[in-house]
């Protein structure tokens, strides 16, 4: 079945690089999702990976897809006491289906 | 802002009651999905709708039900209330096949649902 696994907790301090790890087990995943949950708020969509990609770079955000370990991780450079949130890593067998969403993982920066 | 506007922003209600949620999509975006967050189930797939018609269901229970208008909004109906049902629900909205925003689900704020 779809599971997506992810680490509850990262502290890091800022300026530092943070990276948050996703492990999923659907092997027809085809889009892998990075969203960031603020306090009260909605998600917002950070960035996304085809499955035939190894890499994608954003601004200060780069997630590396290994696909034969169905490991996903999103890099933020330069980690701001603003980029403090939940983020959550989800996957799609098709880019028109529902996201399996991991557990999140809550990223404190302390300045 | 995402575009995806969702109402109202919090409900509180008695057990054995019913609500309705209203969830507008961007403009153009002709797919809604709905989704519960809930602290021990998580983020929670429930229904999609494309253009009226309803595309999918994940765990959806049936007292819940959803529909899509002819304008494109959509409405998640929660009926007989239970203390579970407590819940940030969330609507999300995509593009069109074709469009570049179809493989993209984007997010309203949530309404926040306290059953008493």
């Amino acid at each position: 079945g779809e599971d997506v696994e992810q680490s509850l907790f990262l502290s890091v301090r800022e300026g530092d690089s943070s990276v948050i790890n996703c492990t999923y087990t659907d092997s027809s995943s085809t889009y892998l999702y990075w969203y960031k949950q603020e306090p009260g708020a909605g998600l917002q969509l950070l960035t996304y990976i085809f499955s035939n990609m190894d890499m994608k770079q954003d601004q200060r955000l780069t997630v590396l897809l290994n696909k034969k370990d169905k490991h996903l991780s999103l890099r933020i450079a330069d980690t701001q006491t603003g980029d403090s949130a939940i983020y959550f890593c989800a996957e799609s067998s098709t880019g028109f289906q529902k996201l399996v969403f991991g557990t999140g993982t809550r990223l404190l920066v302390s300045p | 802002d995402s575009g995806v506007t969702q109402t109202p922003k919090h409900l509180i209600t008695a057990t054995g009651q019913r609500v309705t949620l209203r969830c507008s999509p961007r403009s153009g975006d002709l797919s809604v999905y709905w989704y519960q967050q809930s602290l021990d189930q998580g983020l929670q797939f429930l229904i999609q709708y494309y253009n009226g018609e309803e595309r999918a269901k994940g765990n959806i229970l049936e007292r819940f039900s959803a529909q899509q208008f002819p304008d494109l909004h959509s409405e998640l109906n929660l009926s007989s209330l239970e203390l579970g049902d407590s819940a940030l629900y969330f609507c999300a909205s995509s593009g069109p096949p074709g469009r570049g925003s179809y493989n993209e689900q984007f997010f309203g704020p949530g309404t926040r649902l306290t059953v008493l």
